[in-house]
């Protein structure tokens, strides 16, 4: 079974860019979230999204946003870059999304993010 | 507010050593979950365990043990005979078992386990 799939594995930008990135989760997973990873800040939660819809929301600036598709795969983007967006993005997977649960969730190896 | 503090940023120890990962938390919520994941090189965090707060018995599985300890608020990991492939980040994480949140992880700073030969 294929596991959650990132891509790009690496991508730069410039300031003011905007960047989409691509995860497509375990074959079956309905859920999907989205972590920013940074020395600085560590691992901080973006969204979640399950069934097509945002289901939770961290603290970012509106310039991140995702989606999700009917066939649970995800996306997120990122507008008017700034050089603080610099990361490893993860998306990560779980089965069922049923709220409470927490199930445990999969992993991507990530898309790292160099804003120049 | 959850918080979770893994006070030690890199420890390094020599293989075959036991080697012990502290984690302490903080939550306002009477049932919660706690998880430690291991960040490789190649990126992807790897699910080791996932507790809740209502089992505080401790679990081995192989070379990995789990002390959760309520009355401290710490999730500690221990593995025992460490080896080089044991060399990675190790993050401890807390969730709540609301509604709204579940699967939105709080995780802690992380510490970079190094096993040298």
């Amino acid at each position: 079974k294929a596991g959650v799939t990132q891509t790009p594995r690496y991508l730069i930008k410039t300031r003011g860019q905007q960047v989409t990135l691509s995860c497509s989760p375990i074959s079956g997973h309905r859920s999907v979230s989205w972590y920013q990873q940074t020395p600085g800040q560590g691992l901080q939660f973006l969204f979640e999204y399950f069934s097509e819809t945002q289901r939770n929301k961290g603290n970012f600036p509106g310039r991140f946003s995702g989606r999700q598709f009917s066939n649970s795969r995800s996306e997120m983007n990122v507008s008017t870059l700034e050089l603080g967006d610099s990361a490893l993005y993860l998306c990560a997977s779980r089965r069922t999304g049923t709220p409470a649960t927490n199930e445990k969730l999969f992993f991507g190896s990530g898309t790292q993010l160099s804003v120049l | 507010a959850q918080k979770v503090t893994q006070a030690q940023t890199e420890i390094s120890v020599v293989e075959k050593e036991d080697v012990t990962l502290d984690c302490v938390y903080e939550t306002r919520d009477t049932t919660y979950y706690l998880f430690w994941y291991k960040q490789p090189p190649s990126g992807e965090l790897v699910f080791l365990i996932r507790r809740n707060s209502f089992d505080e018995q401790n679990e081995i599985s192989g070379r990995y043990s789990w002390n959760f300890q309520k009355s401290t608020s710490s999730f500690n990991f221990t593995i025992t005979a460490s080896q080089v492939v044991d060399s990675a980040v190790y993050f401890c994480a807390l969730s709540e078992a609301e509604e709204t949140s579940g699967s939105r992880l709080t995780f802690g700073e992380g510490t970079q386990l190094t096993v040298n030969p």
